[in-house]
């Protein structure tokens, strides 16, 4: 099935070390999301990209960094892990209409520790 | 800006009991509206969705209609089972402007069920 997958999905890193959480999709949609989610709140948006077009929230700290080397393809890379930053992060993506209903596919999440 | 508001939780029921989540929302134009779902150590699963005004969106026993004169999307279930055990987010994303606009989210409201 068509799906986006997350991988992997749980993920421990050391503090200050450098990780990299990685999402594919097979539905060629255009639009991939990257999202923080901390115990049950709502996911918090922070950036995601239009084909190669890559947009930014404005308060997504600059330890936080995206590549998306091609359309079934994003990485969410951390700099420098702090304790703050473990989260559940959520990969999604969606097709604008005509050719999509708008609704956002999510992966199953990767679930970050920092030790 | 765009903002979902959702009912306070956590909301506890017994088996077979009716449910109603609450949402209200404030946004420019016409936005789509969505339900998602998350069970534990999951990513969110779109549960229904509706594009425009008296919409209804429906799924696995669960509906909501968009009332733009409420500016309302609340969840309904007739008879909810333990299974339905979750968290439930509304959210909304802009019809216009730029075409792959964001998702907002309301703060999720946790669903327990008790045989």
């Amino acid at each position: 099935d068509a799906m986006v997958i997350q991988n992997p999905r749980y993920q421990v890193t050391q503090f200050g070390k450098p990780v990299t959480l990685s999402c594919s999709q097979t539905l060629n949609h255009n639009v991939m999301y990257w999202y923080q989610q901390k115990s049950s709140q709502a996911p918090k948006l922070l950036f995601h990209y239009y084909d190669k077009d890559f947009n930014n929230e404005a308060d997504t700290p600059d330890n936080f960094q995206s590549r998306r080397p091609n359309t079934s393809f994003c990485f969410l890379d951390i700099r420098s892990p702090g304790l703050g930053d473990a989260a559940m992060y959520l990969c999604a993506t969606s097709s604008p209409p005509p050719t999509g209903g708008n609704e956002a596919f999510f992966g199953q999440g990767t679930r970050l520790t920092v030790v | 800006g765009n903002s979902v508001t959702q009912m306070e939780g956590p909301v506890t029921l017994s088996e077979e009991a009716f449910l109603t989540i609450n949402c209200t929302y404030t946004a420019t134009g016409y936005p789509s509206l969505f339900w998602y779902v998350q069970y534990p150590g999951e990513g969110l699963q779109l549960l229904l969705k509706a594009t425009k005004a008296d919409d209804k969106g429906s799924n696995k026993g669960f509906e909501a209609t968009y009332r733009k004169e409420t500016t309302s999307f609340h969840l309904e279930k007739g008879s909810v089972q333990v299974s339905d055990s979750a968290v439930y987010f509304c959210a909304l994303k802009d019809a216009g402007g730029t075409s792959y606009g964001k998702l907002t989210f309301g703060q999720g409201t946790i669903l327990t069920v008790h045989p």
